[in-house]
């Protein structure tokens, strides 16, 4: 079974800190996609930045960037110089390439920012 | 504008009157799919359809129904509301196959049922 594992329901940050949140997962794949979604308190789901597994270079999307360590089963998100509007729950989320259909979410990291 | 409008916004409603969801998408997706948010269960899946007439069931399908007759839209179904299904319901879309795209969501559904 394909799991998507957030440790860390809550965290907090400073605000202009660098916080990284932290997700695992289970798949025998060896090709897949990752992702990482924000939900604000508009509820509105925000696709912040994808990773392809076949690729080692580590994704990055302005302030956001990831650590994908495929070995260790390993994708977490970064945020540098944390603002106020990064305050939100994230969702790293799993999805095979083969058929590319079907997605597996975490439970979610509620990231609180600090002013 | 590429969206999914997913109405109604917010519903409140009693046990057992039935109730429907709509989702339509603009970006000829042939996936689209039901999720409901519940605090520290993250978004289970409820139902996904891969494309016209062809549907089947996600992780919690119990007391939803869907149906697929057109290609951009993809209604939720509670016949029977009972306050287990009180949740954030999410529609998503994208496209079918291999691709490095995600999701494209609703902007959910507040759904209560008292």
């Amino acid at each position: 079974a394909q799991t998507v594992t957030q440790s860390q329901p809550e965290m907090s940050v400073q605000e202009a800190e660098t916080v990284t949140l932290s997700c695992t997962y289970d798949t025998s794949e060896s090709d897949y996609y990752l992702f990482w979604y924000k939900q604000p308190p508009s509820r509105q789901m925000i696709l912040v930045i994808r990773q392809e597994a076949y690729k080692q270079q580590n994704a990055t999307e302005n302030r956001f960037s990831v650590n994908f360590q495929k070995a260790a089963k390993s994708f977490s998100l970064k945020i540098s110089d944390s603002q106020l509007g990064d305050a939100a729950m994230y969702f790293c989320a799993y999805r095979f390439s083969n058929t590319g259909n079907q997605f597996y979410f975490g439970t979610g990291t509620s990231l609180t920012v600090i002013p | 504008e590429a969206q999914v409008t997913q109405n109604p916004r917010y519903l409140i409603t009693v046990t057992g009157k039935k109730l429907t969801v709509t989702c339509s998408q603009n970006m000829n997706h042939e996936y689209m799919s039901w999720y409901r948010q519940d605090p520290g269960l993250g978004l289970r899946q409820i139902y996904y359809s891969m494309n016209v007439e062809v549907t089947d069931k996600g992780d919690v399908p119990e007391g939803y129904k869907v149906s697929r007759k057109e290609k951009r839209n993809f209604p939720l179904i509670l016949e029977s509301p009972s306050p287990n299904q009180t949740s954030l319901y999410f529609c998503a879309s994208s496209l079918l196959g291999p691709s490095p795209y995600g999701y494209t969501f609703g902007s959910g559904t507040r759904l209560t049922v008292v």
